[in-house]
């Protein structure tokens, strides 16, 4: 069974200072992360994914997150947020392919607000 | 990117009635498809999973007969609330995968029931 838990489920942050959501994930099998963002009435975009290779992946809009292991965590980060970064994320995990689960199990999301 | 489309984005029907709901991926073949639900400010409630040409695979607790799925093509997965109520208004969110485990997903629709 997989699970992810995102703390926080409001963040608020100055623009042009640094975003930092939480993502902490528990999985029997080697995970794949993903973080995605939702703005109002609309569906999911995604943000980045972790799969195999390098930890730190860098994604669209100026977000990167680093899968830790040890950690069990995959935080998302921007160094400096912009007004439009204001919506919801949603960090994700699944199972690799050959592991027959095509499952996404969602944490239950951070709503961040920019404070101009 | 790959690029999922849903139809409609928004609609209201009258209680009793049914809806049905698109999902196709435009631009590439969906191995699976998936049918979300989300209640305000809440996470996404998988409700189930398609694969072409198969019967779809519920989730606990998810009404078969009242969430009717079909997945006629390797693009196409439709959702149907039968006989809506009040209780089913809700955004409606699918998302089709490749075989990277990648899942790419819909706009969302956000179904009233009056």
């Amino acid at each position: 069974a997989q699970s992810v838990t995102q703390l926080g489920s409001h963040v608020s942050v100055s623009e042009g200072a640094l975003v930092l959501l939480r993502c902490n994930y528990s999985s029997s099998v080697p995970p794949y992360l993903f973080w995605y963002v939702q703005y109002p009435n609309q569906g999911l975009q995604l943000l980045l994914k972790y799969t195999t290779g390098a930890t730190l992946v860098k994604g669209i809009n100026g977000f990167e997150a680093e899968f830790k292991k040890s950690e069990t965590s995959f935080h998302l980060t921007k160094p400096s947020a912009h007004m439009s970064d204001a919506a919801e994320y949603f960090c994700a995990v699944t199972t690799p392919p050959n592991f027959g689960n095509e499952k996404l199990t969602f944490g239950t999301g951070t709503r961040l607000t920019i404070i101009p | 990117g790959a690029v999922v489309s849903q139809h409609p984005s928004r609609v209201i029907c009258k209680s009793g009635t049914s809806v049905k709901i698109e999902c196709r991926s435009l631009d590439f073949q969906a191995t699976t498809m998936f049918w979300y639900r989300q209640f305000p400010k809440q996470s996404l409630m998988l409700m189930a999973t398609s694969n072409e040409g198969s019967k779809a695979t519920y989730e606990q607790g998810v009404e078969k007969d009242k969430f009717l799925i079909n997945h006629a093509s390797l693009t196409l997965s439709t959702l149907t609330v039968t006989s809506a109520h009040p209780e089913d208004s809700s955004f409606y969110i699918c998302s089709a995968k490749r075989t990277s485990n990648e899942a790419f997903f819909g706009q969302g629709t956000r179904l009233t029931v009056v």
